[in-house]
Parts: C-alpha cells; sequence; structure tokens
C-alpha cells in the first residue's frame, strides 16, 4: 500500500478525445510526477509538479498537461488523443524537498486505450 | 539512441540461481541509481537505489554501480518464482523524482 491512488483504473476513447485522469496522493506528498509506459517499454517521465507549480517536464507536446491542488490530489489532461498515446499513465508523489528516493511512492496506473 | 539501455530479456531460469541484471547509461550527471520491481504492468516498487558509484546490498540484492564505465547491475542471488517480475533501472540528476527509466527485463524464475 503506497497511499497513492489512481482514477480510473481502465478507460476507452476515441482518437481526437480529450482525456483527464486523476492522482491523490498521501497528506504531506507536496510533490507528484507523471510518466507515460507504453507496451514493452519504460516509464516515461512527462512532468512533475511542485506546490501546484509545473517543475521540469519531459519530452511531451503541450497538449499534455497538468493540475495539482492544495488537497494533494493532481490531474493530467491529455487533449487530441492520438493512438500512440494508448499507455498506462503513472504518478508518483513524495514529501517536500527531495527527501529521498526511498519516500517516492508510485500509484498503480491508469490504463488508457485510444482507438 | 535512448539515455539509458537495459538488457532486454525475458530472462528464465531455475530457481536458486544468480540472477544478473544490467543498464547502461550515457549522461554522466545521473547521481541517483535505481532499480524498480514492476508486477503485472502495476505500479513500480522501488528495490534499492544507490547514490554515485559503489556496491549496496540488501538480503539477497546487491546493486553495483560503476560511473566510470556507465554501467549498473542488480544482482539476486538464490533467485526466488516470486521474484518473477519485470526489473526497471532508473536514473535521476537529484532525489526528487523525474527519473529516466530502462525498458524493463522481464525475469521468470521456475520452481
Amino acid at each position: 500500500e503506497t497511499g497513492v491512488t489512481q482514477s480510473p483504473t481502465h478507460l476507452i476513447k476515441t482518437r481526437g478525445q480529450q482525456v483527464t485522469l486523476r492522482c491523490s496522493s498521501q497528506s504531506g506528498h507536496n510533490t507528484v510526477s507523471w510518466y507515460q509506459q507504453a507496451l514493452g517499454q519504460g516509464p516515461q517521465f512527462i512532468f512533475q509538479y511542485y506546490r501546484e507549480e509545473e517543475n521540469g517536464r519531459g519530452n511531451f507536446p503541450p497538449r499534455f498537461s497538468g493540475l495539482q491542488f492544495p488537497n494533494y490530489s493532481s490531474e493530467l489532461n491529455v487533449n487530441a488523443l492520438e493512438l500512440d498515446d494508448s499507455a498506462l499513465y503513472l504518478c508518483a508523489s513524495s514529501p517536500t524537498g527531495g527527501q529521498g528516493i526511498n519516500t517516492i511512492y508510485f500509484g498503480e496506473g491508469s490504463w488508457l486505450t485510444v482507438v | 539512441q535512448k539515455e539509458v539501455e537495459q538488457d532486454p530479456g525475458p530472462l528464465s531460469v531455475p530457481e536458486g540461481a544468480i540472477v544478473s541484471l544490467n543498464c547502461t547509461y550515457s549522461n554522466s550527471a545521473f547521481q541517483y541509481f535505481m532499480w524498480y520491481r514492476q508486477y503485472s504492468r502495476k505500479g513500480p516498487e522501488l528495490l534499492m537505489y544507490t547514490y554515485s558509484s559503489g556496491n549496496k546490498e540488501d538480503g539477497r540484492f546487491t546493486a553495483q554501480v560503476d560511473k566510470s564505465s556507465k554501467y549498473i547491475s542488480l544482482f539476486i542471488r538464490d533467485s526466488q518464482p516470486s521474484d518473477s517480475a519485470t526489473y526497471l533501472c532508473a536514473m535521476s540528476y537529484t532525489n526528487a523524482g523525474k527519473s529516466t527509466f530502462g525498458d524493463g527485463t522481464t525475469l521468470t524464475v521456475k520452481p
């Protein structure tokens, strides 16, 4: 039990649609990172939020956007879905200030299929 | 070319075998080196991490980092069927996340 909850667990969307994925972190975990894991690949860093501000971004287009809320929850939004967006989306949360690699916890992920 | 390359596997070994999992990387700025275990495409679970070069041991698991060669390894001694999973190496500049992962090696330990 990591204390990181993601929803929905599975969803199917049509190309061109928009999707919102949610992550709920432990209390006090005000750093959250989102990753995309395509089939047969490792997780790829999308972006990180710290205290509701974007704090670093990987090689993903602007149609991937995020929000972080004061209640330790966050969202990943993807606009204009493409078939290649089909993947497992993972969020990882940690306490303030980089207290250590072993304080970073992953959720179980949201499976997105784009048809 | 990817920043982190991981031996792809899959790897199948008998119970009790010693397993060696390996990754190479190209970015010398990486300071933290992690090994995660992932079951059935669920969230990765941290096994071990090392800061900079050196070895670290935790029970049956040993992590090695050689920064001069840009090469990291995870050794599993006395492997068990419960060790069957996908193992992901990951690296980062800081201890605050933003990790770069390898593509994973799927290990099967047969009873």
